[in-house]
């Protein structure tokens, strides 16, 4: 079975800290990696892209991939109360469709 | 970027009508699109896959008769709930990943349904 693993959280940071949000996954053939982040009552909102080993950064973002470990993580520097939400991480395994974690509760205090 | 519009944002209909939403790509083409389900402090669950021009893809559980999926054109889907019960409220969120390309995918806004 193709999965992809988050803890639910929720993980507290106060603000200004480096949030690490962390995702494993199952299928060693998955090439493309995602994290969404998802607003309560609102719909999942693509905050960033990897597809080869290292990091990746966009602003206050930096996505990380090693797939020998199968392992993506986000961290988040900076933390706002705004980036409080769900993060949602996601694989293409293979040539199937998106896999979605279940989601890490992210809370950002003042 | 990649633009998804869905709509009804939200939709409130009695028990025993049917309830169709619309899901649009608006800047791209996609031959592939998808609908997912979320109940409250759930994590999304994938309902069906939508292929243009052929039949949808359902996932374990999912009733095909209940949920109606027509992939007509290369940038419209619609998700009729036939039938609707109460069981059936929930978060409907469809999303598309552009035909070209491995960018991830877009997702629309959702709508919220409530079967009273």
């Amino acid at each position: 079975q193709k999965e992809v693993e988050q803890n639910s959280g929720p993980l507290s940071v106060p603000e200004g800290a480096i949030a690490s949000l962390n995702c494993t996954y199952s299928d060693r053939g998955s090439q493309s990696f995602f994290w969404y982040r998802q607003y309560s009552g609102k719909s999942p909102e693509l905050i960033m892209s990897i597809y080869s080993n290292g990091d990746k950064e966009d602003g206050r973002f930096t996505a990380q991939l090693n797939k020998a470990s199968q392992y993506v993580s986000l961290l988040i520097r900076d933390s706002q109360p705004s980036d409080s939400a769900t993060y949602l991480c996601a694989a293409v395994p293979g040539y199937s469709t998106l896999t979605f974690g279940k989601g890490t509760m992210l809370l950002v205090s003042p | 970027g990649a633009v998804v519009s869905q709509h009804p944002s939200r939709v409130i209909c009695k028990s025993g009508t049917s309830v169709k939403i619309e899901c649009r790509s608006l800047d791209f083409q996609a031959t592939t699109m998808f609908w997912y389900r979320q109940f409250p402090k759930q994590s999304l669950m994938l309902m069906a896959t939508s292929n243009e021009g052929s039949k949808a893809t359902y996932e374990q559980g999912v009733e095909k008769d209940k949920f109606l999926i027509n992939h007509a054109s290369l940038t419209l889907s619609t998700l009729t709930v036939t039938s609707a019960h109460p069981e059936d409220s929930s978060f409907y969120i469809c999303s598309a990943k552009p035909t070209r390309g491995r960018g991830g995918y877009t997702f629309g806004s959702g709508t919220r349904l409530t079967v009273v």
